[in-house]
């Protein structure tokens, strides 16, 4: 069964260091979304995109973060000085016209 | 903007009884779809029934069932013969318009235990 893959599954960064999050979503589909869950809260929506551009953005996604599909299979996100209050887990999914997969998460610690 | 509310935070039962986990939303849009999300402690995050906002019929699949009230704006999921491994937080959530190109608007959740 097809999923959705995202690397690392664990990520501990030095605050105002660059992080990258990758994923490899599902290979036909064409929805891209970020999420973020901080501990022991709901999972909430960054970014969306679609056909090489963001389709929304949520105001959690500042200037700090950006998204890009370099070589049509990847999706990473990349916060460019990670905040302590970055700290969380980060969600890939992917969809299509029916319903969205998601991968099992990059556990990002900030110190 | 829509939002999803969850009002039990914690939940158990016993192994094999029937368990109901609660979930409002509101929204004035009328063309919707509603999901429910399984966490394990393994944190990914597993669908686990959708329901498309323009049919009547309450969505199942095995053991899970919904209970679709779009008037009152409640979902419930229903989990029958629950089972250890159901031990999990259960989010409810909502998407708005044709599947595509909508975020996930996601409930506080509800952490359920099932108890052997």
């Amino acid at each position: 069964e097809p999923e959705v893959t995202q690397t690392p599954s664990h990520q501990v960064t030095q605050m105002g260091q660059e992080v990258i999050l990758r994923c490899v979503p599902i290979s036909n589909h064409l929805y891209f979304y970020w999420y973020r869950q901080i501990l022991g809260q709901k999972v909430e929506f960054l970014v969306s995109f679609y056909n090489n551009e963001i389709s929304e953005k949520s105001e959690i996604f500042d200037d700090q973060f950006s998204v890009e599909r370099p070589d049509g299979s990847n999706f990473t996100l990349k916060i460019r000085s990670t905040k302590l209050e970055d700290s969380a887990m980060y969600f890939c999914a992917s969809g299509d016209t029916t319903e969205a997969f998601f991968g099992q998460g990059t556990r990002l610690t900030v110190v | 903007a829509q939002t999803v509310t969850q009002s039990q935070p914690e939940m158990s039962v016993q192994e094999a009884e029937t368990v109901t986990l609660s979930c409002t939303y509101d929204t004035s849009e009328s063309n919707y779809y509603l999901f429910w999300y399984k966490q394990p402690p393994s944190r990914q995050m597993i669908l686990v029934i959708r329901q498309e906002a323009y049919k009547q019929q309450n969505a199942t699949e095995n053991r899970f069932s919904v209970n679709f009230q779009k008037a009152a704006k409640s979902f419930s999921l229903k989990i029958s013969d629950s089972q250890l491994g159901d031990t999990a937080m259960y989010f409810c959530a909502f998407m708005m318009g044709n599947f595509g190109n909508e975020k996930l608007t996601f409930g506080t959740g509800t952490r359920l235990t099932i108890i052997p």
